[in-house]
């Protein structure tokens, strides 16, 4: 069955040290890899999109990266602003508009 | 703004109601989806429009119907709901037809069912 882990299921960081969350999936034949941020009360908002194994993505303090089996998002020098939920989600093989989503990784950054 | 929309934000309802939600995007994409987001699990897939047809309908009892009446509107039409119904539903679109597009989502609706 086709799955996807991450973790850890919640972290908290200092401001400024830097860390890496990561999602894990057992999809054969991996088609996207999806990153969203979700803060309290709002739907999930779109970080980046990574197709094939070797490819990084950035923005600002976000930096994600994908292998075969696993993705990471390292954050580098967070801020107290960047503290939300972390979802991760994949879209397997068949041409279908499956997506499945991993629980998320709650981050909290102290000032 | 992620430019979805959704109405209401809040929604308590009785288990013998019937309610809407409504879900609006301003993207012009043309794949809509409902999700749950239920506390500790990962989101579930409800439905998926494209092109205003409905392509994926995963297991949803039929307490929830849904109904997309052109590519920028999405309704879920809630009736004889139960308390385990109580969630977070989303809404979201991609660019579409066809797939690898990210999604955007709306803010969601907190439902409660009492």
């Amino acid at each position: 069955e086709d799955q996807v882990t991450q973790s850890p299921e919640a972290l908290r960081l200092q401001e400024g040290e830097s860390s890496s969350l990561n999602c894990s999936y057992t999809v054969s034949g991996l088609r996207g890899l999806f990153w969203y941020r979700q803060d309290p009360g709002k739907g999930p908002e779109f970080l980046f999109t990574l197709y094939s194994a070797g490819e990084e993505k950035e923005k600002e303090r976000l930096k994600a990266t994908l292998t075969k089996k696993e993705s990471f998002l390292h954050i580098t020098a967070p801020k107290p602003e960047d503290s939300a939920t972390y979802l991760c989600a994949v879209q397997p093989p068949g041409g279908t508009y499956k997506y499945i989503f991993g629980t998320g990784t709650r981050l909290k950054v102290l000032a | 703004e992620t430019g979805v929309t959704q109405t209401p934000r809040h929604l308590v309802m009785g288990m013998t109601n019937k309610k809407s939600l409504k879900c609006e995007q301003h993207l012009g994409h043309n794949a809509m989806y409902w999700y749950k987001q239920s506390a500790k699990k990962p989101l579930e897939l409800m439905f998926v429009y494209s092109l205003e047809e409905r392509v994926e309908n995963n297991s949803v009892p039929s307490r929830f119907s849904p109904e997309c009446p052109n590519s920028s509107h999405l309704f879920l039409h809630l009736h004889t709901l139960q308390p385990e119904d109580s969630a977070l539903y989303l809404c979201a679109s991609s660019q579409g037809p066809g797939t690898n597009y990210e999604q955007y989502f709306g803010p969601g609706t907190r439902l409660t069912v009492t």
